[in-house]
């Protein structure tokens, strides 16, 4: 299969707990994006890299929130002290910036998270 | 603020209908996509459109895009159990090509 990934798919934490999320793009996309769902929403933009630079975070990205992409490839995302409104699905998508400009954005099956 | 409004927001029809989900905005997108997303997954991409007046047709499904590119609309024909889903069409703005969705279009198409 050689979508995007993302581990672990389901994730029920206590309130005040660390968790982390995995994300492993498309193969050779160069730029990978995190966005939040919660129920009967669109996603929400949270943050995006560039190869290994992260260019952009939104502001619904408080300082409990971590994100990494060590290498360029794989992204990781962290929650600090967990809340129970940070229960939503959290997704991850990858694309290649072409020539002409255009971005398809390819995304994960999700991370569903639930803050008991 | 919503900078994407999809309507209607839920739509459930019989089996062999058309429908038509509409997505405008005030604001003018570089490109929009359309998605269709199933409980517990993560959204699945059906087309870009980048062209102002651009229409796309994928078997069933014809996309348009408006010719000021604020809007979009997406019909489907003859519809069928294995359509429903929640549709979401997504803007693209700047130059880092984040995602402004939409509310979303939640489907169900009875047998």
């Amino acid at each position: 299969d050689t979508g995007v990934s993302q581990n672990p798919r389901h994730k029920i934490t206590k309130r005040g707990q660390n968790v982390t999320f995995r994300c492993d793009p498309i193969s050779e996309h160069n730029r990978l994006y995190w966005y939040r769902q919660t129920l009967g929403q669109g996603p929400e933009f949270l943050t995006y890299f560039q190869n290994e630079a992260q260019l952009e975070k939104s502001r619904l990205l408080s300082d409990r929130f971590s994100a990494e992409r060590p290498k360029g490839s794989f992204s990781t995302l962290e929650i600090q002290r967990t809340e129970q409104g940070d229960s939503a699905m959290y997704l991850c998508a990858s694309s290649l910036l072409s020539s002409g400009g255009t971005d398809t954005q390819y995304f994960g099956p999700g991370t569903r998270l639930t803050v008991l | 603020t919503q900078l994407l409004e999809q309507s209607p927001q839920f739509l459930s029809i019989q089996e062999g209908e058309n429908l038509t989900v509409y997505c405008n905005s005030s604001s003018v997108f570089s490109s929009l996509q359309w998605y269709r997303q199933e409980p517990g997954e993560g959204p699945v991409l059906l087309v870009t459109v980048v062209t102002g007046g651009e229409v796309k047709k994928l078997k069933r499904l014809t996309f348009q895009f408006g010719d000021a590119r604020k809007d979009s609309s997406l019909h489907i024909t003859a519809a069928q159990p294995g359509d429903t889903g929640l549709y979401l069409c997504a803007g693209d703005r700047g130059a880092t090509n984040k995602l402004i969705f939409g509310t979303g279009t939640l489907l169900a198409v009875q047998p």
